[in-house]
């Protein structure tokens, strides 16, 4: 089946530091890739996607490539903010031809601080 | 355009009550999308609507849980009766066809 993994948290990272989360996936076909990011208090928000290989999906500083060699779409910001303090999901929907059921990640909670 | 909204943001009930939780789609969205976190998990899919046909409820946990789109604009979901398993952030999405799906801010439900 369809799944993916991301790092586990909580990632703590001083003000203007570099961001890595990592993700990776497993799925048939081309899936579509995304991040989703939930601040404190809100809902889910999608932050980039990116639909095939080697596309690199960007959003507010954050970018992420489709890597099909490595099966992977790690998030990546080079200077992180206190306002980046948020839970970042990695997801997936794959390619079906049809209606589209995402695969979220478990969820990495990034704080950062002054 | 307003975005998807669901209502209420937060439900506390005791086991063996009944919650109804509801949905309103972004205007023009056939496709409507139910999930839920637990426990700082991950997020799990229930089921799908395309309009008010159910095309997918491959994840609905049993049938304590069911969910409804009449008229196929809003969706409610009512837990009849709850129990403690149920506790956590319930997440409804929707979507043009096969484009990118848009969530709400989820009600988070606590069953006592």
């Amino acid at each position: 089946g369809n799944s993916v993994t991301q790092m586990e948290g909580p990632v703590t990272l001083s003000e203007e530091a570099f961001l890595t989360i990592n993700c990776t996936y497993t799925a048939t076909g081309y899936p579509s890739l995304f991040w989703y990011v939930q601040y404190p208090g809100e809902g889910l928000q999608l932050l980039l996607k990116a639909t095939k290989a080697d596309d690199k999906g960007s959003n507010k500083g954050f970018e992420a490539t489709y890597r099909k060699e490595t099966t992977s779409f790690h998030l990546e910001k080079g200077s992180v903010q206190v306002s980046d303090s948020a839970v970042y999901f990695c997801a997936l929907i794959p390619y079906s031809g049809g209606y589209q059921k995402v695969t979220f990640g478990t969820g990495t909670k990034l704080q950062v601080i002054p | 355009e307003a975005g998807v909204t669901q209502f209420p943001s937060h439900s506390v009930i005791e086991k063996g009550q009944t919650v109804t939780l509801r949905c309103d789609p972004i205007s023009g969205h056939d496709n409507l999308y139910w999930y839920r976190r637990v426990m700082g998990k991950e997020i799990k899919f229930l089921l799908h609507f395309v309009k008010e046909s159910k095309q997918d409820e491959s994840g609905m946990p049993n049938n304590r849980f069911l969910a409804e789109r009449t008229g196929g604009t809003y969706s409610t979901l009512k837990v009849q009766p709850a129990e403690l398993e149920d506790s956590g952030v319930y997440f409804c999405a929707s979507s043009r066809k096969t484009d990118t799906q848009y969530f709400g801010p989820g009600t988070r439900l606590t069953v006592l």
